[in-house]
């Protein structure tokens, strides 16, 4: 079955430490995004990614990364820059850019 | 965001009866996408318009562009407790490079 799947569901970090959040898609998809969906709020764009080897980022980006180094991976590191990193993390992926995008499950990051 | 602006932020419908969610844009809109979402998990695409007065339906949700690109709305009929969730709407519009821009989401919740 095609689809994107993400890595690990729940998720808890101390203060002060870097975390990585996994992002794999098999739909054949050339572009692919990171969410920050905080309560009672929209998705907000961390970052997105056109094709492999390039990224951009979205309206939120401080204290994110991001890697794009295969077609169907795109990984998120929170960095201790971060500072309110205690969110739910949603990756998507599109044929290409801004076409529909199909959603990975989520990752809840709780910063303890 | 402020761009776009869901109403009710929730909404609780007994089962059976009907509801409106509505999505509205201060500018024009090149296209609306209209996604649910269970709590705590990724989102599942409903349907995209993108002409003015285009509507469409799947099962018992229509879909509704307004003429001027400004509004769409959301309506179920007959609803079910399959239908609660959260309904985001999100945006397309031309000035901003066609990035996606997000309303905050409509909570629905299907009273039995």
């Amino acid at each position: 079955d095609g689809g994107i799947t993400q890595s690990p569901k729940y998720l808890f970090r101390k203060e002060g430490q870097n975390v990585t959040l996994s992002c794999e898609q098999n739909l054949n998809h050339d572009a692919m995004y990171w969410y920050r969906q905080d309560p009672g709020q929209g998705l907000r764009l961390i970052y997105y990614s056109q094709i492999v080897n390039d990224f951009q980022k979205g309206d939120i980006a401080e204290g994110y990364s991001v890697s794009r180094e295969k077609k169907e991976s795109f990984p998120l590191t929170v960095t201790s820059a971060q500072k309110n990193p205690t969110a739910f993390y949603l990756c998507a992926s599109s044929i290409s850019l801004w076409n529909e995008q199909f959603f990975g499950p989520g990752t809840r990051l709780t910063v303890l | 965001s402020q761009e776009l602006e869901q109403s009710p932020q929730s909404l609780i419908v007994q089962e059976g009866k009907n509801l409106t969610i509505n999505c509205t844009s201060s500018k024009t809109l090149y296209g609306l996408y209209w996604y649910k979402q269970k709590y705590g998990e990724g989102l599942i695409f409903l349907m995209m318009l993108q002409k003015g007065g285009e509507e469409k339906s799947h099962e018992k949700i229509t879909a509704k562009l307004d003429e001027k690109k400004q509004q769409s709305s959301l309506h179920i009929t007959a609803s079910q407790p399959s239908h609660a969730g959260i309904y985001l709407c999100g945006a397309v519009f031309q000035d901003s490079n066609y990035q996606l821009i997000w309303g905050a989401g409509t909570k629905l919740i299907i009273k039995p």
